[in-house]
Order: C-alpha cells, then sequence, then structure tokens
C-alpha cells in the first residue's frame, strides 16, 4: 500500500510570493490534514479536510488556505509568502476517526527568500 | 487552550539502557495518545498510540498512560543508536486532531 504523497519536497519562493502544495494520502484514506513545522513552534494543525469539505480548522490567517478533490488528493495554498513562512509543510492521512492515528507524507520544505 | 509538554532534552542515554520519554497534557477529556518519532530532516513516524490506563507493550517499546495524572511516558528498552531521533508525544480529545507536544531529543550513544 502506497503511503502519503507529497510535493514539491523542496521549493524557493520569495516573499509576496504564493504557494500550492500537494498530497495525496493512503490510498482508501478520506481525511487529509496539513501541518507546519518550525523549530520555533513545533508542529501546528493548520486545517483538515473530508469528503472535499474543511472539517477542522487551526489558527492560522487566512493567507493559508486548502482544498480536497473528489479521488481525496489535497491542496493547500500559501498567498502572499512572509519569511515566517518558511517551515516544512507535513501532510497527514487519518487511519481511522476511531483511532486517531495519523500518517504523515515526507513533507515540502519550503524557503521564503 | 490545549497544552502538551516536553522536556526538550536532549536526553542522553548509553547503549543498551532504558531511555524514559515523559509528557504531561492539560485537556483532562483526553482521549487518545500517542507517541511519533521523527529523524532528523524527516517526517513524523508513528510508534505507539495508547487509549486506556496501564502500559501497553509493542517489542522494545512501551506507552504507560495515567489520566488521572494527565501523564504520559515511553520507555525504550535496550536503547540502541538507531533510537537516536525526536519523539513528539500528541494528544487527542473528541475532536480526534491531536496536539502536539515539541519533542524531545533522544541521544543513544555507544
Amino acid at each position: 500500500k502506497a503511503g502519503v504523497t507529497q510535493t514539491p519536497r523542496y521549493l524557493i519562493k520569495t516573499r509576496g510570493q504564493q504557494v500550492t502544495l500537494s498530497c495525496s494520502p493512503i490510498s482508501g484514506h478520506r481525511s487529509v490534514s496539513w501541518y507546519q513545522q518550525t523549530p520555533g513552534q513545533g508542529l501546528q494543525f493548520l486545517f483538515e479536510y473530508f469528503s472535499e469539505t474543511q472539517r477542522n480548522k487551526g489558527n492560522f490567517p487566512g493567507r493559508f488556505s486548502g482544498r480536497q478533490f473528489s479521488n481525496s488528493r489535497s491542496e493547500m495554498n500559501v498567498s502572499t509568502l512572509e519569511l515566517g513562512d518558511s517551515a516544512l509543510y507535513l501532510c497527514a492521512s487519518l487511519g481511522g476517526e476511531r483511532t486517531g492515528e495519523l500518517f504523515f507524507g515526507e513533507g515540502s520544505r519550503l524557503t521564503v527568500l | 487552550q490545549k497544552e502538551v509538554e516536553q522536556n526538550s532534552g536532549p536526553l542522553s542515554v548509553p547503549e543498551g539502557a532504558i531511555a524514559s520519554l515523559n509528557c504531561t497534557y492539560s485537556d483532562r477529556v483526553s482521549q487518545s495518545f500517542f507517541w511519533y518519532r521523527q529523524y532528523s530532516g524527516k517526517s513524523p513516524e508513528l510508534i505507539m498510540s495508547i487509549y486506556s490506563n496501564g502500559d501497553k507493550e509493542d517489542g522494545r517499546f512501551t506507552a504507560q498512560l495515567n489520566k488521572a495524572s494527565q501523564y504520559v511516558s515511553l520507555l525504550i528498552r535496550d536503547s540502541q543508536p538507531s533510537d537516536s531521533a525526536t519523539y513528539l508525544c500528541a494528544v487527542a480529545g473528541g475532536s480526534y486532531i491531536p496536539t502536539f507536544g515539541r519533542g524531545t531529543s533522544l541521544i543513544v550513544h555507544p
């Protein structure tokens, strides 16, 4: 069974630009969560999508948005990039609501210059 | 504000010893507890989940949960250099969205 796939793995942007990251969950998993990881703040929850609907949302500004497609693939978008957006962005596939177990992709490392 | 607290470490133990990692949480209605391992430059990997008070063993790993004390721990027996990583504690309540601690860095030296 293939794991969670994230693309691109690495990217460099400049302030003011926007970026789109993609995530394909484990086959059969319908929930996709996005996290931001930085050395200063640790793992912070961005949002969760289930059946093409945002089901939960963290405390991030509106510049961070996402969507989910009918095949459960998800994208997140960050507009008007700031230096502080430099981070590892992790997508996680939910193994089941009863278990709450998350399976992470390898992440997309974003550097904003 | 749900909080999950871990000692950042590093925790340094000799090869073959028992490593003990600890975590406390603030939300009394938490129901699900997880330990993830994250190697440097890699993504977190689930190694243990525990849902009821007591101990849960899986190979060299034992998770311990005490809901009354709001405390969860991870014991690693016969620690190996390959266990050197950051260990993240995660706690979830009714929404099943976990809150993560900032992790404890473990170093196992030969």
